[in-house]
């Protein structure tokens, strides 16, 4: 039972490297979500998707760029990777939006 | 736009004492509010999950309420101890589909 699964777990960028941040839920759910965690912060919402082939922007979108092309994959790409991206990066998933989300272990990024 | 707020930011007490958290938010448009916990540079453990047609939910000393009508939640933690020592956050699902966070609060429990 794997649930949202995260890689890589730990990531060093040079300034202006591009990378993909891989998502993967094996629960079915249609809803998913990727978050950044600046240290002592709360989470802010990067993207969400509520089905294949949908997505749409939260808080803080700009510098990212996600897909949706199957439930199961939710990938979030760094094109041009700058140091305020330093974060922690966390995916979730949840059924239908009214259910329980459950989140991923995070990727602790940093960008030198 | 939806704001959610917890008080307070930090807390520090002493082992079994009853403990009362606070999330508030603006919209009261939405579909559930969740409760999570995060241990120090780890991911988040869901703890109680409440649906907008229900008032509370309990699991073993955690009670989580919610008021729609006031745009508040609260979290009952009873007899803490200090493994309950974390950040506690909570998050709403909104009409419009977001995930939002709170802003947390900080708790330690000491011996």
């Amino acid at each position: 039972n794997a649930g949202v699964t995260q890689t890589p777990k730990f990531r060093i960028l040079k300034i202006g490297q591009s990378m993909t941040l891989q998502c993967t839920q094996d629960m079915n759910h249609n809803y998913m979500y990727w978050y950044r965690q600046d240290p002592g912060m709360g989470l802010k919402l990067i993207y969400y998707s509520v089905g294949a082939g949908i997505t749409d922007k939260g808080e803080v979108p700009n510098g990212y760029n996600v897909s949706r092309s199957t439930t199961e994959d939710f990938p979030l790409r760094l094109e041009l990777a700058a140091p305020s991206q330093t974060s922690v990066y966390f995916c979730a998933s949840s059924n239908q939006g009214q259910g329980e989300a459950f989140f991923g272990q995070g990727t602790r990024l940093t960008v030198v | 736009k939806q704001e959610v707020t917890q008080i307070p930011a930090a807390l520090s007490v002493p082992e079994g004492e009853n403990l009362v958290l606070n999330c508030s938010f603006t919209d009261s448009a939405i579909y559930n509010l969740q409760w999570f916990r995060q241990d120090p540079g780890k991911g988040l453990t869901s703890l109680l999950l409440i649906q907008s047609s229900q008032r509370e939910q309990t699991s073993g000393r955690l009670n989580a309420s919610l008021d729609k009508s006031s745009g508040r939640s609260t979290l009952y933690i009873a007899a803490s101890q200090p493994g309950d020592s974390a950040t506690y956050l909570c998050a709403l699902l909104s009409n419009t589909d977001k995930l939002i966070f709170g802003t947390g609060t900080r708790l330690q429990v000491f011996p």
